[in-house]
């Protein structure tokens, strides 16, 4: 059974700082994805990963993928109150097929 | 870009009824839409895939005579809770697959908050 863990649940900084969310899975896949969602919402997406090393930057998020240790982390820079949300990664084992394993979520406070 | 209408956003209802939420890709057509189900500061969990014109495929532990799909249509899917009990509260998003760029993109609903009393 696949299972991807997000680390931390929880999470509440300071303005202006820089953290780090790490998302561990424990099989093979080809491609993980960053959504945020929003209370109330649904999903936004934000990456998309598919293969080993790649790296994308959006703003103050920036994703990287390590499929040989099975991580994947979103690095957050400069932390703005707008970035408050719930972070979720995401697992294709499916080689293409779309079903998606979710990970545990991270919820991200910004405080000023 | 692409747009993945649910509706309704927000349901309530009496116990033991029957409710039904509809998914719409607004602008492109897909073969494969998907059902999630998220619990209250949790996350989302796979409940069926649904492929227009055949029988969904449900996950492990999902009932599928309570958590009827159709896929009548290339935009169209839905999901009907039956008999719905204050345990099937909870927020459902759908999501539908676009091929694009040489490979498959997936755009997610709003989601249906459904409260059963």
């Amino acid at each position: 059974e696949l299972k991807v863990e997000q680390n931390p649940l929880f999470l509440s900084m300071q303005e202006g700082k820089n953290y780090t969310i790490y998302c561990n899975y424990s099989t093979t896949s080809d491609r993980l994805y960053w959504y945020r969602q929003d209370p109330g919402k649904s999903l936004e997406s934000l990456f998309v990963l598919l293969s080993n090393g790649a790296v994308k930057q959006e703003g103050r998020l920036m994703a990287s993928l390590d499929t040989k240790a099975r991580l994947s982390t979103l690095h957050i820079t400069a932390a703005v109150h707008d970035l408050s949300a719930t972070y979720f990664c995401a697992v294709d084992p499916s080689f293409g097929n779309e079903k998606l394993t979710f990970g545990t979520g991270t919820r991200l406070t910004i405080i000023p | 870009g692409a747009v993945v209408s649910q509706h309704p956003s927000w349901v309530i209802c009496k116990s033991g009824t029957s409710v039904k939420i509809e998914c719409r890709s607004l602008d492109f057509q897909a073969t494969t839409m998907f059902w999630y189900r998220q619990f209250p500061k949790q996350s989302l969990m796979l409940m069926a895939t649904s492929n227009e014109g055949s029988k969904a495929t449900y996950e492990q532990g999902v009932e599928k005579d309570k958590f009827l799909i159709n896929h009548a249509s290339l935009t169209l899917s839905t999901l009907t809770v039956t008999s719905a009990h204050p345990e099937d509260s909870s927020f459902y998003i759908c999501s539908a697959t676009r091929y694009r760029g040489g490979k498959n993109i997936q755009y997610f609903g709003a989601g249906t908050r459904l409260s059963v009393l």
